[in-house]
């Protein structure tokens, strides 16, 4: 069982606001994910972090920003939620399994946008 | 680009049958594959990975083959329970440096198990 925490796990919101989604893990990993997926569809890579202070875009374009300020911490930002960004947001982090580097998940946000 | 597909998108078995999930591959660099359950309002939870230089590999009741010369990845579920009952995604190790990459995710499979 992975140490990995998403918070809040569900969050209805309306237009404009901002938020932050956390994601904390304690296994020590310095590297990091953001994920987005709709119901019933693949994972999207939208954000990771090879370590502190460093992060960048993945292959799914999003308006979230994300910060990378302590190893176990990695929020994801929205500066003005839209219902376009309704969606899941998955957490997660690698760690060496065996010999090859394997992601563990939290277990996500659902987010609905009003 | 370079992408992780899947052939079934949902896959019903009756309870104590066997499963078989597929999962096709494109980019021939990759040399690490995992499977992924997702059930339902969870996160994915890894059940086993296989490294290029194999072609099988056998866990508790799952066992996952590779064959390298048609870019194919699949899963077998041995006497399949109610709980196996999720949304099954592979996934590969994604082009980039080693200490760069980041996985490239499938479509998913959704398994129903039939009482």
């Amino acid at each position: 069982e992975a140490d990995i925490y998403q918070t809040p796990r569900y969050l209805v919101i309306g237009t404009g606001k901002k938020i932050t989604l956390e994601c904390s893990q304690t296994m020590g990993h310095d590297k990091m994910y953001w994920y987005q997926q709709d119901p019933g569809m693949e994972l999207h890579l939208i954000h990771y972090s090879y370590g502190v202070n460093s992060t960048e875009k993945g292959d799914l374009s999003s308006e979230s920003t994300v910060s990378r300020i302590r190893t176990e911490h990695f929020p994801l930002t929205l500066e003005s939620a839209r219902p376009s960004h309704t969606s899941q947001y998955l957490c997660a982090s690698s760690g060496i399994w065996g010999r090859q580097e394997t992601q563990y998940f939290g277990p996500g946000t659902r987010l609905l946008v009003l | 680009g370079e992408s992780v597909g899947l052939h079934l998108p949902t896959l019903s078995v009756q309870e104590g049958d066997n499963s078989i999930i597929n999962c096709a591959y494109s980019n021939s660099a990759s040399d690490y594959f995992i499977w992924y359950k997702q059930e339902s309002g969870k996160g994915p939870q890894f059940i086993i990975d296989i490294r290029s230089n194999m072609d099988k590999r056998q866990g508790q009741r799952v066992t996952v083959l590779l064959n390298k010369t048609v870019k194919h990845l699949s899963l077998q579920i041995a006497a399949t329970q109610p709980g196996d009952s999720a949304v099954y995604f592979c996934a590969e190790n994604g082009p980039g440096d080693t200490g760069r990459r980041a996985l490239t995710f499938g479509s998913g499979t959704r398994l129903q198990v039939q009482p």
